[in-house]
């Protein structure tokens, strides 16, 4: 079993619709990353979240410790938001530590 | 700042040769990974470094993988022998204490073995 699980693996959604990726991760991970890879394969973090709530333009991304679950939202999604989202687990508690990925959720925005 | 940047940017090459891949670091960071990704196996860890010296490399597929990072400004991925399987496109990333541990992906470099 992936200690990182993402759903949904594909959505297609009309502009300006809010979306919702959601990830769940096994117990160890410590924090969650959410990427974005383009078509063009570069990766962006996005968000780095242990607890709470960020927020990013239009781009929030939440977590729930005690379920183990984190959300990624766009709101008044656009064709630009298009690409792989990809949520990616950190073991230890302090500093830095290789991620383990989900296998990423293909989002389209058609205008 | 450049960003982290990595060479080549794509490399093709036959079964059996040698291949190194290169990195650079974003400047001041003190960590360094190393990620491979497929359409089979997705991105994966490969090894991370901290202050130069290696700290899991239990990502490493076999002994023909090799990872050095003989300064804070310079890593390499070294294949030898490369194999077809060995096709994908490798990522380097950064991170440090000042930028809260984020990781700062590079461009990557998609092998290609035949």
């Amino acid at each position: 079993k992936n200690e990182v699980e993402q759903s949904p693996q594909n959505l297609t959604a009309q502009e300006g619709e809010f979306i919702t990726i959601n990830c769940s991760y096994s117990v160890g991970i410590s924090a969650l990353h959410w990427l974005q890879q383009h078509p063009g394969g570069g990766i962006v973090s996005l968000f780095m979240l242990s607890s709470g709530k960020k927020k990013h333009g239009r781009l929030i991304a939440t977590i729930n410790i005690q379920e183990k679950h984190s959300s990624l939202h766009i709101t008044a999604s656009h064709p630009r938001d298009s690409a792989v989202y990809i949520c990616a687990g950190k073991h230890s508690g302090g500093g830095a530590d290789g991620l383990t990925f989900g296998k990423g959720t293909h989002l389209i925005i058609q205008p | 700042d450049a960003g982290v940047i990595q060479s080549p940017r794509h490399e093709v090459t036959e079964m059996g040769q040698e291949v190194t891949l290169r990195c650079k670091p974003i400047s001041g960071h003190d960590y360094l990974f190393w990620y491979r990704q497929t359409m089979m196996r997705g991105l994966e860890l490969l090894i991370y470094f901290n202050n130069n010296v290696p700290i899991d490399d239990s990502g490493m597929p076999e002994d023909r993988f090799s990872a050095k990072m003989p300064n804070a400004s310079f890593s390499t991925l070294k294949i030898q022998p490369s194999e077809p399987r060995d096709s994908a496109v490798y990522f380097c990333a950064s991170s440090s204490w000042t930028v809260a541990y984020e990781q700062y992906f590079g461009p990557g470099t998609r092998l290609t073995v035949t």
